[in-house]
């Protein structure tokens, strides 16, 4: 069975610095790895993923995550945040686009001007 | 790029009533489908797996005569909460993928608030 650990339930950080959102996960199987952004009374949106390939994504709005097999980790990460990135970010993983996804706990992330 | 539509966007009923929730998949065709709910402040949680022209696949603890699924065409699945009480209060988002190797999609959720 599959798992992700989001170690920070909250990150608040200043406009235009930089931030790191952590994910670990487990499985005994390979994965494919997700991150999912939910601005508040809406439902998730696909901000990257990863399912085969170069270990380094990114996303239209700045965004990038990094595959790293050996610490099993998928952390997300913006080298200068905006307001508008105030939101929940939830880690997820599968072992297929069709299966079942398990989630992270969330972190919620807040951009002070 | 692949839409999940799903209806309605908050509901507010008495307690007892049974409430339909409806997901479908916009621009493409969809075998399987997902319920998660979601709590204040909380992760998602799969309730179950919608499968068109088949039963659903519950998770454990998630009672299958109280929130029936129906997956009766490759577009649309249906969450009805039936007898609902306040405790079913919750947000409820559905989530459907093209194929096995696309990443899922989701609908902008459900608010039910049972008074």
């Amino acid at each position: 069975a599959q798992s992700v650990t989001q170690l920070d339930s909250q990150v608040p950080v200043f406009e235009e610095a930089p931030v790191e959102l952590r994910c670990n996960y487990s499985s005994s199987v390979s994965v494919y790895l997700f991150w999912y952004v939910q601005y508040p009374n809406q439902g998730l949106q696909l901000l990257l993923k990863y399912l085969s390939g170069s270990t380094l994504v990114e996303s239209i709005n700045g965004f990038e995550a990094e595959f790293n097999k050996s610490q099993t980790s998928f952390h997300l990460r913006k080298p200068s945040v905006h307001i508008s990135d105030t939101a929940e970010y939830f880690c997820a993983v599968t072992k297929g686009g069709a299966q079942k996804l398990v989630f992270g706990q969330g972190t919620r992330l807040t951009i002070n001007p | 790029g692949a839409v999940v539509s799903q209806h309605p966007s908050w509901v507010i009923c008495k307690s007892g009533t049974s409430v339909k929730i409806e997901c479908r998949s916009l621009d493409f065709q969809a075998t399987t489908m997902f319920w998660y709910r979601q709590f204040p402040k909380q992760s998602l949680m799969l309730m179950a797996t919608s499968n068109e022209g088949s039963k659903a696949t519950y998770e454990q603890g998630v009672e299958k005569d109280k929130f029936l699924i129906n997956h009766a065409s490759l577009t649309l699945s249906t969450l009805t909460v039936t007898s609902a009480h306040p405790e079913d209060s919750s947000f409820y988002i559905c989530s459907a993928s093209e194929d096995s190797n696309q990443p899922q999609h989701f609908g902008d959720g459900t608010r039910l608030s049972i008074l």
